[in-house]
This record gives structure tokens, sequence and C-alpha cells, in this order.
């Protein structure tokens, strides 16, 4: 019930094109749903965040939608650059008491210019 | 120094050897973690500390032992590990314990031969 399930585990997308990555959770207690990017050799970077009583957020290209009836939520790159390539984890909460961030497994993105 | 940072950045070491992992943290936070990154695994949380107090060990094996001195600080001892042990090893921090906005220094790899 703690996991979190994230596709595809890798994904290649053309310069310009549009990146999606999804998750599924099963945990109704989560409530904070942030994003990850981790290029090679650096630690995982806080990418952008949702909560469950919004059903998309926007950053500039990227966007979170989430939908929770389904228990999924998804990261959308627009017009995705060369230098997006890097792994992107998703992750979820329940905060207070519970310390614990569930991550997915990680998606490898790769930008071909 | 900004953010949160790791040393050493790489370490090698026989089953039978004792090292440290030093992590220490510039942002003012109230909580420090200690994460395992393995391929193709979710990040594994080990260790919470909030305001210097372990508040969290998720089932780690006791080969690994931390240690908060205060606030800005943090540390991995390693003692008799094994080679599965071999990871990249995460330390991160947040203003609050709990929080999902975690901030990461690049990791100690670890290689255990």
């Amino acid at each position: 019930q703690q996991q979190v399930k994230q596709s595809p585990q890798s994904l290649i997308v053309q310069k310009g094109g549009i990146s999606i990555i999804n998750c599924a959770y099963e945990n109704t207690a989560f409530d904070y749903f942030p994003w990850y990017q981790q290029f090679p050799g650096k630690g995982p970077a806080l990418l952008i965040a949702i909560r469950p009583d919004v059903s998309e957020k926007k950053e500039g290209r990227f966007t979170i939608s989430f939908n929770k009836s389904a228990k999924q939520f998804s990261l959308h790159i627009m017009d995705s650059q060369p230098g997006d390539s890097a792994t992107y984890f998703c992750a979820a909460t329940s905060g207070g008491s519970n310390y614990k961030l569930t991550f997915g497994k990680g998606t490898l993105l790769t930008v071909n210019p | 120094e900004t953010g949160v940072t790791q040393t050493p950045r790489h370490l090698v070491m026989g089953m039978t050897n004792k090292k440290s992992l030093k992590c220490e943290q510039h942002l003012g936070h109230n909580a420090m973690y200690w994460y395992k990154q393995s391929a193709k695994k979710p990040l594994e949380l080990m260790f919470v500390y909030s305001l210097e107090e372990r508040v969290e060990n998720n089932s780690v094996p006791s080969r690994f032992s931390p240690e908060c001195p205060n606030s800005s600080h943090l540390f991995l001892h390693l003692h008799t590990l094994q080679p599965e042990d071999s990871a990249l090893y995460l330390c991160a921090s947040s203003q609050d314990p709990g929080s999902g906005e975690l901030f990461f220094g690049e990791g100690s790899r670890l290689t255990v031969l």
C-alpha cells in the first residue's frame, strides 16, 4: 500500500516534443506529491509538487496532472529540451508524523537534439 | 558552502573496514535524512533525524550506525559491510520532518569489495 508505481522506466523524446511520465499510488492518506529531477552525478532536486485539492499545477514547461479518483498523477514536460535529459522520480507522502517520502523507481528521460 | 554537502564523494572499502560518511547542511533546516539509492530501485529511506533526535529507523541493519551531533551535521558510520551494500548514499534535509520538500546532497558512492 506504500508503493508508488512509475512508468515508463525509460523514455526517448525528440527535442520540442512532449514527455509524459505516469505514477499511480494506493495509499489514500497521501496528500503531497512531489517530482524530483536527478542529473548524473548529482542528488535529486525538487522540481514541482502538487496537493490533491487541485487537478493541475504548471510551472514553466512542467505540468503535473492529478486524478484523485484514479489515484494517478503525471508529469508533462512541454517543448522538451536536451537539457531536460535526466532521471525523474515521482514521490508521495502523508506528512505529519509519517516521515517517509515514498519514491517511484524513476524514469530515465533522454531528449534527442 | 551552500545547500547540502557530502563527503567523501567516493569510497571503496573492504568488508572488515570501518568508515564514515559525513553530511553537512547549510540551510538552517530542522530535519536530516539518509537515503540509499540502488540501480532500478526506489530511493530507500534509512534514517530520519528531527532536531538531532532520531525519529525513524527504517529497519536498517546495525552495520549502519547514524549520528547527528547537531542540526547541521549528520554522519553514517559503516562497519563490516556486505558487497550488496554498495550503492549511492544520499543525505537530505528539510525544514520540517514529514515535509516532502527534501534538499539532497550529491551523494557518496560506496563500493564494498
